[in-house]
């Protein structure tokens, strides 16, 4: 099949190096935000999220950062394992309501 | 506990022609969104449903219409079609008024159109 990931910014990561991908988002009205990881074939899975009243939330192995003053969003990745390669999207909620919008995705490719 | 199921997986139409894809949400959930994903693309919002209704629409035409049933499953029909609808047709549910606006997605029904 098709996979979700040609001709999108691409990470490569030695395996247990740390992985920082970033998103910028362009609606201030958004109050949260979503990192989703989807490996080919499958739908974006739920990784980590944060409201825009706190600026850094962490996870296992991974953290994100939000900084509303340049509206960007980060999602770091500890210690990253080949299981970590996938396509990861940003998403924020400008409408409310469980509409979200997503960004491009980034591609990270975990070098074993 | 069955997550968010998605039917068929694999679809090839010809222009013109008329698809209906289904999706059964995520147990406990009551609210269906339905995104499209073009290749190397993030998911684009094309409608969600809660009690039946449409609730919100993303900036998709007339010819992308949908359903939502009392069981919360849902369907979503696409007519004439075009070769510009090849994608995949990803369903998301959440609960409706919960603080935690998590969705849940399928894995994704992949359109293509010849």
């Amino acid at each position: 099949g098709e996979s979700v990931g040609l001709h999108l910014p691409t990470l490569s990561v030695q395996e247990g190096d740390n992985s920082i991908i970033n998103c910028a988002y362009s609606n201030s009205a958004s109050d949260y935000f979503i990192w989703y990881k989807q490996e080919s074939g499958k739908g974006p899975q739920f990784i980590i999220d944060i409201r825009s009243n706190m600026d850094k939330r962490q996870g296992q192995r991974v953290t994100v950062l939000l900084n509303k003053t340049v509206k960007h969003l980060s999602l770091q990745i500890a210690a990253t394992q080949p299981g970590d390669s996938a396509v990861y999207f940003c998403a924020e909620n400008p409408y409310g309501n469980n509409r979200l919008a997503f960004g491009k995705g980034n591609q990270v490719v975990v070098i074993p | 506990d069955a997550g968010v199921t998605q039917s068929p997986t694999h679809l090839i139409k010809t222009r013109g022609q008329q698809v209906t894809l289904r999706c059964s949400p995520k147990s406990g959930h009551d609210t269906v969104s339905w995104y499209q994903q073009a290749l190397g693309q993030g998911p684009q919002f094309i409608f969600q449903y809660y009690e039946e209704e449409e609730r919100q629409r993303g900036n998709f035409p007339d010819r992308f219409s949908g359903h939502q049933f009392p069981n919360y499953s849902s369907e979503l029909n696409v007519n004439a079609l075009l070769l510009g609808d090849s994608a995949l047709y990803l369903c998301a549910s959440s609960l409706q008024g919960a603080s935690n606006e998590k969705l849940f997605f399928g894995s994704g029904t992949q359109l293509s159109v010849l």
